[in-house]
């Protein structure tokens, strides 16, 4: 099956520094890679769409400027949590879509992202 | 906007037993797709099963089966011969694409607990 993976699995920060958490589709080129933010006991919650070469698309109340999103490659999307803050301790899970005939979306292991 | 809507936050049977877990969704879109996710402990996201719209066979994997009723709107999973493995959240997807292009809304999820 389709394998992707995330990195690092957990990060403890500071307030105010940021954070780089990368998302890699290890035998397969997405389409399309998505970040979500789960919080505890609760479900997943989509944040952006991103798609190789373009401008991430962002779901309404995500703030952009917070949450970069670089697509480099097919294989390959970063989000970067800037000047973190206490409240954006979350999980962070990517998923990767591929196309064609069983078009779906598989999910990275995530990454436990923890603010001081 | 889609909604996911899971009504039972958590669920116990003895092993061997048969569960059903709900879904019901809200759309105005008459093609879509509907995934059933696993998430353990380990918190990797699972693809159980998913659903065509314009499918009207219910989609099986194993002991995994799907009771689609496209009228209402409906989206039940039904687990036979439920095993201690297959404790875990589980959580309802909508998409209006096959899964590759378009990000999933989740539902708030199911706590499933097979007891020995």
């Amino acid at each position: 099956g389709a394998v992707v993976s995330q990195h690092p699995s957990r990060v403890i920060c500071k307030s105010g520094t940021s954070v780089k958490i990368e998302c890699r589709s290890l035998d397969f080129q997405a389409t399309t890679m998505f970040w979500y933010r789960q919080f505890p006991k609760q479900s997943l919650m989509l944040m952006a769409t991103s798609n190789e070469g373009s401008k991430a698309t962002y779901e309404q109340g995500v703030e952009k400027d917070k949450f970069l999103i670089n697509h480099a490659s097919l294989t390959l999307s970063t989000l970067t949590v800037t000047s973190a803050h206490p409240e954006d301790s979350s999980f962070y899970i990517c998923s990767a879509g591929t196309s064609g005939l069983m078009e779906t979306q598989y999910f990275g292991p995530g990454t436990r992202l923890l603010v001081l | 906007a889609q909604t996911v809507t899971q009504s039972q936050p958590e669920m116990s049977v003895q092993e061997a037993e048969t569960v059903t877990l709900s879904c019901t969704y809200d759309t105005s879109e008459n093609n879509y797709y509907l995934f059933w996710y696993k998430q353990p402990p380990s918190r990797q996201m699972i693809l159980v099963i998913r659903q065509e719209a314009y499918k009207q066979q219910n989609a099986t994997e194993n002991r995994f089966s799907v009771n689609f009723q496209k009228a209402a709107k409906s989206f039940s999973l039904k687990i036979s011969d439920s095993q201690l493995g297959d404790t875990a959240m589980y959580f309802c997807a909508f998409t209006n694409s096959g899964g590759g292009a378009d990000g999933l809304t989740f539902g708030k999820g199911t706590h499933l607990i097979i007891q020995p």
